[in-house]
């Protein structure tokens, strides 16, 4: 069964420093990974994927991740934090086989500190 | 439409009756997700429909939970005899079978029940 695991419920981070979010997961075959945040009061939005290719992956509002296969790590990072980044972020897998379902984390909540 | 429409957007009803919310997910989404948030919190996986295979159940948490889905596209959520502990927001998702497409989420129906 695959899973996800986002070890920290909160990030406190002071805006203009850089940020890391954390997320392992764990499947059996290849995996698809995604990013989502989630503003308040607002429904989720997709951040970034990776699928193949360059394990460092960009995507919206400045956010990359860096896909460790050795270390089965997804973590999102962004050089310098924004206080409008404040929001829940999700973790995500897909297997590639089997049912292809898509497996979230807890969620981590962000906290930029003007 | 062009996105995932779930409706109502907002529920409130009486605690002990059933209620009925509706998903119509992206047009072609051979896949489709069933998820609640209480309040500020992460995502609690309830069901998972792939094209037509016997879709996954593992997450519903009582046999108060019951969900279909026709036609392989619209897909109601039902929750019998509800309890005060239902109350959360019923998030639906779709998303292309076997591609490497992120998965859409729509703005959910907020549940309370009183």
């Amino acid at each position: 069964a695959q899973s996800v695991a986002q070890p920290e419920d909160q990030v406190n981070v002071a805006e203009g420093n850089p940020l890391t979010v954390k997320c392992t997961y764990s499947v059996s075959g290849n995996p698809y990974l995604f990013w989502y945040v989630q503003y308040p009061n607002r429904g989720l939005q997709f951040l970034l994927k990776y699928i193949t290719g360059d394990n460092l992956v960009k995507g919206s509002y400045g956010f990359e991740a860096e896909f460790n296969k050795s270390q089965t790590s997804f973590h999102l990072k962004k050089p310098s934090a924004l206080v409008s980044d404040s929001a829940l972020y999700f973790c995500a897998v897909r297997d590639l086989g089997g049912y292809q379902k898509v497996t979230f984390g807890t969620g981590t909540k962000l906290q930029v500190i003007p | 439409g062009a996105g995932v429409s779930q409706s109502p957007s907002n529920k409130v009803t009486e605690k002990g009756k059933d209620v009925e919310l509706r998903c119509d997910p992206i047009s072609g989404h051979t896949a489709l997700y069933w998820y609640r948030q209480s309040l500020g919190q992460g995502l609690e996986f309830l069901i998972y429909f792939q094209g037509n295979s016997a879709p996954d159940k593992s997450g519903l948490p009582s046999d108060r939970f019951s969900a279909e889905r026709t036609g392989g596209s619209v897909s109601t959520l039902t929750i019998q005899r509800t309890q005060q502990e239902d109350s959360a927001v019923y998030l639906c998702a779709s998303s292309p079978r076997g591609g490497n497409t992120e998965a859409f989420f729509g703005q959910g129906t907020r549940l309370t029940v009183v």
